[in-house]
């Protein structure tokens, strides 16, 4: 499975919204109906956060301006607001097909 | 609070051998499936290696296969990767990541540098 990723660049105002997509080559429903797709966050010198699990569930101490949706083939991890702290790079991945594939990466920084 | 502390990496020559070791702590190491995720400097993550909890079952990245090893050690709540024949694109920050059940990689470490060169 092939996971893509856009934009791979994305300058953002704070206070701003920012959206990034991700878009895989097939579903990612699995067969017992539960699709595994996730967002993970990489801020400059760290280790990968994760963020979402299965599409849009926020993993615990996540800011609820991070959201996650989407089916099938197609999703979207939005920041309602984008604040300093949010600058990094942020994978898509999903583990429905084996072997668990990450998207590309995007790079979210402020304008 | 949970923990994962990589160690091991450091700079090798190209076929040699190196072992990395990853050192568990604040959870049931037994009752998680590891993995190990690599990144190339400055390029996405890339998996590299899965170990079930009781170690019984294994997989490996196809540009890894037959070169890297991955074991554990329950008692002493520690993972291991096990790397020969190295290339120059094994070059990457290695990391270890917990997967239990249908939850990839919750936990992290801080991730541990391998440089491949002559």
């Amino acid at each position: 499975v092939v996971m893509t990723q856009s934009p791979l660049s994305l300058p953002v105002t704070l206070g701003q919204p920012a959206s990034i997509s991700c878009r895989s080559s097939q579903s990612l429903v699995y067969s017992d109906g539960n699709t595994f797709l996730y967002w993970f966050q990489q801020r400059p010198g760290q280790s990968p956060r994760r963020l979402i699990y299965e599409v849009s569930n926020r993993d615990s101490g996540v800011p609820d301006r991070f959201s996650g949706s989407g089916s099938g083939t197609d999703f979207t991890l939005k920041i309602s607001r984008v604040e300093a702290e949010d600058v990094g790079v942020y994978y898509c991945m999903e583990a429905t097909h084996w072997p668990p594939t990450f998207g590309q990466g995007t790079k979210v920084e402020i304008k | 609070e949970v923990k994962l502390v990589e160690s091991g990496g450091g700079l090798v020559q190209p076929g040699g051998p190196l072992t990395l070791s990853c050192a568990a702590s604040g959870f049931t190491f037994s009752s998680y499936e590891m993995n190990w995720v690599r990144q190339a400097p400055g390029k996405g993550l890339e998996w590299v290696s899965y170990i079930s909890g009781s170690g019984s079952t294994i997989y490996y990245a196809d540009s890894v296969k037959g070169r890297f090893t991955i074991s554990r050690d329950n008692a002493k709540n520690s993972l291991y990767l096990q790397m020969s024949s190295l290339r120059a694109e094994d070059t990457a920050v290695y990391y270890c990541a917990t997967k239990k059940g249908n939850s990839w990689y919750y936990y992290w470490g801080q991730g541990t540098l391998v440089t491949v060169s002559s």
